[in-house]
């Protein structure tokens, strides 16, 4: 079965520099979300979108910027990039609420970001 | 407001006995729960839910949990550890709002299993 599809897996920037994420859902899922887990943390709310639209904001920082696309897919954008950025993100998508949905997330295996 | 209570940041058992990881919930909503794990330098993959059908769920690798709603408990429970079930285990409440959901997260259960 398809899966949420993250690339890149793993990215290596300096300081100050700019970093894009990309997130494919799957397939029939309009609903994506961005979390952010820092080491030996739980999993912390960025953004999430549905159809195409941002549905919700938890603690992105300003430096981050993120859309969702006509095909569904998402990227973060991170700009000016510090140290405390290292983490690895996590997109997830699910089916629109309600009906058949019964409010899962399905995760992508994240893409680590480690800054220099 | 929704919130996720994992009492417990460490658990250790050794291999082959039961596994408990606790969760305590609150929600102004029926609210749907879930169970997480991740193993090391992975993403998370779906344990069980809940969704407002049987209080009593079963999911993947032997792992199975009760919805409590008199004591808003979500308890994950296992009868034999096994040591491929060492990993981070997260409990999720989903607040339905809007036409898409919240998801709220515990900070995790880091389970160990010894030898």
């Amino acid at each position: 079965a398809a899966g949420v599809i993250q690339s890149p897996r793993h990215l290596i920037k300096e300081k100050r520099e700019t970093a894009t994420l990309k997130c494919y859902p799957i397939p029939r899922h309009d609903t994506v979300y961005w979390y952010q887990q820092g080491p030996g943390q739980d999993p912390q709310f960025l953004i999430s979108f549905y159809e195409k639209m941002q549905s919700d904001k938890g603690s992105i920082p300003d430096r981050f910027s993120a859309q969702q696309f006509s095909d569904y897919h998402s990227e973060l954008n991170m700009s000016s990039l510090e140290l405390g950025d290292s983490a690895l993100y996590f997109c997830a998508s699910s089916p629109r609420a309600g009906g058949e949905n019964t409010g899962e997330l399905f995760f992508g295996e994240g893409s680590r970001l480690t800054v220099l | 407001a929704q919130s996720v209570t994992q009492l417990d940041s460490h658990v250790s058992v050794s291999e082959g006995t039961p596994v408990l990881l606790r969760c305590n919930y609150s929600s102004s909503y029926s609210p749907s729960l879930f169970w997480y794990v991740q193993h090391p330098n992975k993403g998370l993959q779906l344990l069980l839910k809940y969704t407002s059908a049987a209080t009593l769920v079963k999911g993947i690798n032997g792992f199975e949990a009760e919805f409590k709603k008199s004591e808003t408990s979500f308890h994950l429970t296992k009868p034999s550890a096994h040591m491929s079930d060492a990993a981070e285990y997260f409990c999720v409440v989903s607040d339905p709002s809007s036409g898409t959901y919240k998801y709220i997260f515990g900070t995790g259960t880091r389970l160990k299993v010894l030898a």
